[in-house]
């Protein structure tokens, strides 16, 4: 079974500086997706990025950034020059394509992102 | 304005009462999802569906059943052989493309008192 791996239950960040979120994850498939999801305290998802496992180049969002180490099985989200409105929830999702059939999607136990001004 | 729309928001059960929980979508999308939040953490599958009539278990569904009769519509039962359910309920969709990312509810919190 596919499963999703969030190593740090908290972090905290300076504002306007660089702080970097973790995830891993356990596969047997070549080919797959990963996504990173912000919750505010509105408890809304809010999609942040997503990578196409078959895409070997990183994904980029304006300041937010991921380092995809296939072999490794990791996923990590880099967020520049954070702002206030980076504190929330970040959950890291995986999620099975449609050629096995009804898709999957899985997420990890979650980060909670503190913005110190 | 196409969405995801889940309700109520706010939902109080007594113990032993079943209750269904709605969850409607109009961006004609393929999958649809329930999952479970819990304070402070992440969020656990319950139940997902592809098509029409179809839909498999998640990694909790003991307790709880849905039905996927048509398209738009993914509703879940809290039955009374659910042992904790209060908690917070997250219903989303998606298409099946590629890489298109799934789309969230506002969620339902559900008591039991």
């Amino acid at each position: 079974a596919q499963t999703v791996t969030q190593s740090q239950p908290e972090m905290s960040v300076q504002e306007a500086e660089t702080v970097t979120l973790s995830c891993t994850y356990d596969t047997s498939e070549s080919d797959y997706y990963l996504f990173w999801y912000k919750q505010p305290p509105s408890r809304q998802m809010i999609l942040v990025i997503r990578q196409e496992a078959y895409k070997q180049q990183n994904a980029t969002e304006n300041r937010f950034s991921v380092n995809f180490q296939k072999a490794a099985k990791s996923f990590s989200l880099k967020i520049s020059d954070s702002q206030l409105g980076d504190a929330a929830m970040y959950f890291c999702a995986y999620r099975t394509p449609t050629l096995l059939g009804a898709q999957k999607l899985v997420f990890g136990q979650g980060t909670r992102l503190t913005i110190n001004p | 304005d196409g969405g995801i729309t889940q309700s109520p928001k706010y939902l109080f059960r007594k113990e032993g009462q079943n209750v269904t929980l709605s969850c409607e979508q109009n961006l004609n999308h393929d999958a649809m999802y329930w999952y479970r939040q819990d304070p402070g953490q992440g969020l656990r599958l319950i139940y997902y569906s592809q098509i029409v009539n179809d839909f498999q278990k998640g990694d909790i569904a003991e307790g709880y059943s849905v039905s996927r009769e048509k398209k738009e519509s993914f509703p879940l039962t809290v039955t009374s052989a659910q042992k904790n359910p209060t908690a917070f309920y997250l219903c989303a969709s998606s298409m099946t493309d590629r890489v298109t990312e799934a789309f969230f509810g506002q969620g339902t919190r559900l008591t039991v008192v």
